[in-house]
């Protein structure tokens, strides 16, 4: 594809249930990021892959966050036992290069709104 | 204390007016980004730089690693300018620190 592409686009839960949202990255791109983003906020870090390897899971905010990219490609962001906290938009972004100091190319988001 | 803070937080502005929005930083960084995220959500990059200043198109941005200071000037707005532009900075190998950005408006 053209960019970096994210599914779904809207997703509402009810509070305890599990969520999956999905990062689809520029073919060949080594780095993919995930950041939150609450309203009227700017983004946050969550973690960092550099192809299939989480380098820096620092950023999930609880145990009950968990992401992967088996394959170096496609990742997915996890929210177990989903809380009203978790609401926010979740933004995932590819760059060529390893680390932050590349220009990243962001996904439209997937906003999270649980109940 | 934010350890990344722009301002103004909001900025209205007429057409054809310069505009110009800062970005402070307390923490050492290895590059600054200047994005643009429009309602919606999308953001796109405009700028990365680490040094000096660059211009791209009525865009111009630049940083004073010393001051820990950057700014982005839009000369000439237009109402499609109307976005916002938030200012993040590289403090990890793979951290990005964000600004809570600035809400312009541009009207004709």
């Amino acid at each position: 594809g053209a960019g970096v592409s994210q599914s779904p686009r809207y997703k509402v839960a009810k509070r305890g249930q599990d969520v999956a949202l999905r990062c689809d990255p520029i073919s060949g791109h080594v780095s993919l990021f995930w950041y939150q983003q609450a309203l009227g906020q700017g983004p946050e870090f969550l973690t960092y892959f550099q192809n299939e390897a989480q380098l820096d899971k620092s950023g999930l905010p609880s145990d009950r966050f968990f992401a992967e990219r088996p394959e170096g490609s496609v990742s997915t962001l996890k929210i177990q036992r989903t809380q009203q906290e978790d609401s926010a938009v979740y933004l995932c972004a590819s760059s060529w290069d390893r680390g932050s100091t590349d220009t990243q190319y962001f996904g439209p988001g997937t906003r999270l709104t649980v109940l | 204390k934010n350890e990344v803070e722009q301002s103004p937080q909001n900025l209205t502005a007429q057409e054809g007016e310069f505009i110009t929005i800062n970005c402070s930083y307390s923490v050492g960084i290895s590059a600054l980004h200047w994005l643009q995220q429009h309602p919606g959500g999308g953001i796109v990059s405009l700028f990365m730089l680490s040094s000096g200043k660059k211009k791209h198109g009525r865009l111009i941005a630049t940083i004073n690693i010393q001051e820990k200071h950057s700014s982005l000037h839009i000369t000439a707005s237009h109402p499609r300018d109307s976005a916002v532009y938030i200012c993040a900075v590289s403090v990890a190998p793979d951290k990005l620190i964000f600004g809570t950005g600035t809400r312009l408006q541009v009207f004709p």
